[in-house]
């Protein structure tokens, strides 16, 4: 089974210009979050699919940030204008079927972002 | 507002040597505890955890936590490590309550095991 893929792996970008990050969940996984981790600092949640419609977005910085999940498959985090500090690495997990119970989150290798 | 404090940020020790990281948490419900490790060009995945029943779980690797719950503590301990340990080690819960379903991380440890 393949796991969770994220893609590009590095993204340098300018200050100003647009990126859109794509993750790919495991097969058969309703449940999608986004995180990111600012460098030295802790991992953070940015945001929680289930299927297509946003469980919780509480953790998004601001509204440069736009995440989608077409058809409830895979997701895109768009950044536009990227700043300085959107620099860092985020993270793409994924979990099994259901909403009302806790399961273990299966991470991606994660996109390190670096704006210039 | 939750928050996962972990005690160390580097941690060197040598080969044999014993293990324990620490982390509190602060949040007084129900709580489902997760240690993730991440070696070095890898992906972050999934030591082990707790959901309920025994408060002390093993996980993979030979590595093992407690879950105290009138300390608000889980910490990771390994009786003799290896260099193949040398990772980065995040301690994170998932609070079990409502809609709530994100993990809140703690900063992170890195160990370095010497040979």
């Amino acid at each position: 089974e393949a796991g969770v893929t994220q893609f590009p792996s590095h993204s340098v970008i300018e200050k100003g210009q647009t990126v859109t990050l794509r993750c790919d969940p495991i097969s058969g996984h309703d449940n999608l979050y986004w995180y990111r981790r600012v460098m030295g600092k802790e991992i953070k949640f940015l945001l929680h699919f289930v299927k297509e419609s946003k469980q919780d977005e509480s953790g998004m910085p601001n509204n440069r940030f736009l995440a989608e999940r077409t058809g409830g498959t895979y997701s895109t985090l768009k950044v536009q204008p990227a700043e300085l500090e959107d620099s860092g690495v985020y993270f793409c997990a994924s979990s099994q079927p259901g909403t009302g119970g806790i399961y273990e989150q299966y991470f991606g290798p994660g996109t390190r972002l670096t704006v210039t | 507002a939750q928050s996962v404090s972990q005690h160390n940020h580097h941690v060197i020790l040598s080969e044999a040597a014993s293990l324990e990281l620490g982390c509190n948490y602060s949040y007084g419900g129900t709580v489902n505890l997760f240690w993730y490790v991440q070696y070095p060009g890898q992906h972050l995945q999934l030591l082990l955890k707790y959901f309920s029943g025994d408060p002390l779980v093993k996980g993979i690797k030979g590595f093992e936590a407690e879950f105290i719950k009138s300390k608000f503590s889980f910490n990771l301990r390994k009786p003799s490590v290896q260099w193949s340990d040398t990772a980065e080690y995040f301690c994170a819960v998932n609070l079990k309550s409502g809609g709530y379903n994100k993990l809140i991380f703690g900063a992170g440890t890195r160990l370095a095991v010497h040979p």
